[in-house]
């Protein structure tokens, strides 16, 4: 199956600093890279996703990229704000395949 | 506006003990999931099922149980629980074109934290 690797695991940043999270995948007939946000007490939520025919998507403060010749994509949250401070969580998946999830990153941004 | 709604949110039970988890979406997908939250592992999927009437193992199926009811309601049972089973359990849903599309983004539930004594 799948494996998905996340780094880092925990992320400190100053408010108003961009933050980077990487997440490498295995297999190469993955083709759907969403990326979850969760805060605490919650379950996790969709903040932006990107299709393998892709190679970037931006959505105000927070873009994704995708290098499929290195399998790996990322997250890059720009101008960071407390409320950024959660768990974010990468995932791919093949068309009708279940999910693989990476471990998840702890974003605290500092004010 | 509910979207995946989990219940219980919260339960302690005894080593031995069983009980069912609920879980019922209103957004009309056709797919929906079981996970399991452990710190440092991510989301482990135990169970899912891409339509009604079917269900297939994820990951950590073992000692699990699962029902489609309907379309819109996916149970997960514990039949005797154990203190490994201490977790936080999040149920998911998704639509998933019949044609080869692409996959959709799943829709969590806020979980049901689960204390195994």
């Amino acid at each position: 199956g799948e494996n998905v690797e996340q780094h880092p695991s925990t992320l400190s940043v100053q408010e108003g600093d961009s933050a980077v999270i990487k997440c490498t995948y295995s297999d190469s007939a993955s083709n759907y890279f969403p990326w979850y946000k969760q805060e605490l007490g919650k379950g996790p939520q969709l903040i932006i996703d990107i299709r393998s025919n892709v190679g970037e998507k931006k959505d105000q403060r927070i873009a994704v990229t995708l290098n499929k010749t290195a399998k790996h994509f990322s997250l890059h949250i720009t101008e960071t704000q407390p409320e950024d401070s959660a768990v974010y969580f990468c995932a791919s998946i093949m068309t009708g395949n279940q999910f693989y999830f990476g471990t998840g990153t702890s974003l605290t941004v500092i004010p | 506006n509910a979207g995946v709604t989990q219940t219980p949110k919260f339960q302690v039970l005894k080593t031995g003990q069983s009980m069912t988890l609920q879980c019922a979406q209103d957004m009309n997908h056709n797919s929906m999931y079981w996970y399991r939250q452990d710190p440092g592992m991510g989301l482990r999927l135990i169970y899912y099922s891409a339509s009604e009437g079917t269900t297939d193992k994820g990951e950590v199926p073992n000692g699990y149980n699962v029902s489609r009811l309907n379309k819109r309601e996916f149970s997960l049972r514990l039949e005797s629980a154990a203190p490994s089973q201490t977790s936080v359990y999040f149920c998911a849903s998704s639509h998933i074109s019949p044609s080869r599309a692409g996959s959709q983004p799943q829709h969590f539930g806020d979980g049901t934290r689960l204390s195994i004594l």
